[in-house]
């Protein structure tokens, strides 16, 4: 059964710098999606990408985020300048070619981030 | 936007009776609305769903139940077992593109 893959699973880093998440999604599908979750905390939305551009963003995903397609097959994250509370785990998800308003959301095994 | 609440955040049943979670959300033009479930430590998945066209749905053990009126919309899993302990997350949208998770619910089957 096609996964979602992320990588790295673990990442720690210094406050201040730069780090890139990286994610597989599904290969058939078209909308792509990070969300981040804090330690026992619910799933909040970041950004969603259809057609090679954002179509959504949420609060959270203010100027020190940015996502890309860069091939075709990966879609990454980059958090341009880590703070302490972005420390969380990142999931990377997709969604296959369906109409608005359905669909399930497969999600990757997630990638923790933690700043120190 | 869309606020979606979730309840009870934690829910302990004994092995085989019912467990019952429950949501509310905001914006009425939500109209999809599914529920994952998220075992420790692992990526959430996909359970069950629901669209705004329907009352109720049925897979096995799992069921949920919506309410537009009022807009509340509840997972029920019957029978439950060990295997169902996990964190269950009910989410809305309005677009299918942005989805709107509600908090959690840490569910234990106690054997």
């Amino acid at each position: 059964e096609p996964e979602v893959t992320q990588t790295p699973s673990h990442q720690v880093t210094q406050m201040g710098q730069e780090v890139i998440l990286r994610c597989v999604p599904i290969s058939n599908h078209l909308y792509f999606y990070w969300y981040r979750q804090i330690l026992g905390q619910k799933v909040e939305f970041l950004v969603s990408f259809y057609n090679n551009e954002i179509s959504e963003k949420s609060e959270i995903f203010d100027d020190q985020f940015s996502v890309e397609r860069p091939d075709g097959s990966n879609f990454t994250l980059k958090i341009r300048s880590t703070k302490l509370e972005d420390s969380a785990m990142y999931f990377c998800a997709s969604r296959g070619p369906v109409p608005a308003n359905t669909g399930e959301l497969f999600f990757g095994e997630g990638s923790r981030l933690t700043v120190l | 936007g869309e606020n979606v609440e979730q309840h009870p955040s934690t829910l302990s049943v004994q092995e085989g009776d019912s467990a019952v979670i429950k949501c509310t959300y905001s914006d009425s033009a939500s109209n999809y609305f599914p529920w994952y479930k998220q075992e420790l430590g692992k990526r959430p998945q996909l359970i069950i769903d629901i669209r705004s066209n329907v009352g109720e749905k049925k897979d096995q053990r799992i069921a949920v139940t919506l309410n537009k009126t009022a807009k509340h919309f509840s997972l029920h899993i019957t029978e439950t077992q060990p295997e169902d302990s996990a964190v269950y997350f009910c989410a809305a949208s309005v677009t299918g593109n942005q989805f709107y998770f509600g908090t959690g619910t840490s569910l234990t089957v106690i054997p």
